[in-house]
């Protein structure tokens, strides 16, 4: 069965670099490509970006540009989201989705607090 | 790119029928057929429930229904249930060839 398995927890200080790993299994993983998207809490859903597992093609949010890079590990099937100078802005629940859109199976999250 | 616009939340006793609206522009839900919709209950990841404005992946009960008339989708839930209880999101492509989500809509059973 397809899974998307993240990494735990993370706490950062501002200005500092997190970075989210994401292992699929169950499907052939150069045939989707993975999104991120993360949630504040009490807050919505907001789309972070997306990865081409095939090619490692990027899209990202504007919001994000400069600060977000998005990679894949195709030898362990593995994507990554790494994000830097962070803010207290940025305590979130992270997640990975398969798929560019329409995303059919999801990460657990990963909560990611900034906090001095 | 400005988040689709939902209502905050919505209502309905057991057994009737609600929908959720997502309002966004030309350049993003009324020039593509790329809308989805998602579930989330507290504490869980959000889960796939339409696809492509009309699409129910499998497992997913009919009694979820999707449509799209100009630059607004929508949700529809018939025969409301205690379990239908959630957060909805509206999703859609963008002309950046980017998503947007919606702000989400809290579906109170009443």
């Amino acid at each position: 069965q397809v899974q998307l398995v993240q990494s735990g927890a993370e706490v950062k200080k501002p200005g500092a670099s997190v970075k989210v790993s994401c292992k699929a299994s169950g499907y052939t993983f150069t045939n989707y490509g993975i999104s991120w998207v993360r949630q504040a809490p009490g807050q919505g859903l907001e789309w972070m970006g997306w990865i081409s597992a095939y090619n490692g093609n990027t899209n990202y949010a504007q919001k994000f540009q400069g600060r977000v890079t998005m990679t894949t590990d195709t030898s362990t099937s593995t994507a990554y989201m790494e994000l830097r100078s962070l803010t207290s802005e940025d305590t979130a629940v992270y997640y990975c989705a398969r798929d560019r859109s329409n995303n059919d199976y999801w990460g657990q999250g990963t909560l990611v607090t900034v906090s001095s | 790119q400005s988040a689709l616009t939902q209502p905050a939340s919505v209502s309905g006793s057991p057994g009737q029928s609600i929908t959720i609206s997502c309002t966004g522009t030309s350049s993003d839900i009324g020039g593509y057929n790329f809308v989805s919709w998602y579930q989330q209950y507290p504490g869980e990841a959000p889960k796939l429930m339409i696809s492509d404005v009309s699409n129910r992946p499998s497992g997913i009960s009919n009694r979820f229904s999707g449509s799209k008339s100009g630059n607004t989708a929508s949700l529809t839930i018939s025969g409301l249930q205690a379990e239908d209880e959630a957060d909805y999101y509206c999703s859609s492509y963008t002309s950046s060839d980017t998503q947007v989500f919606g702000g989400g809509t809290k579906l109170t059973v009443l």
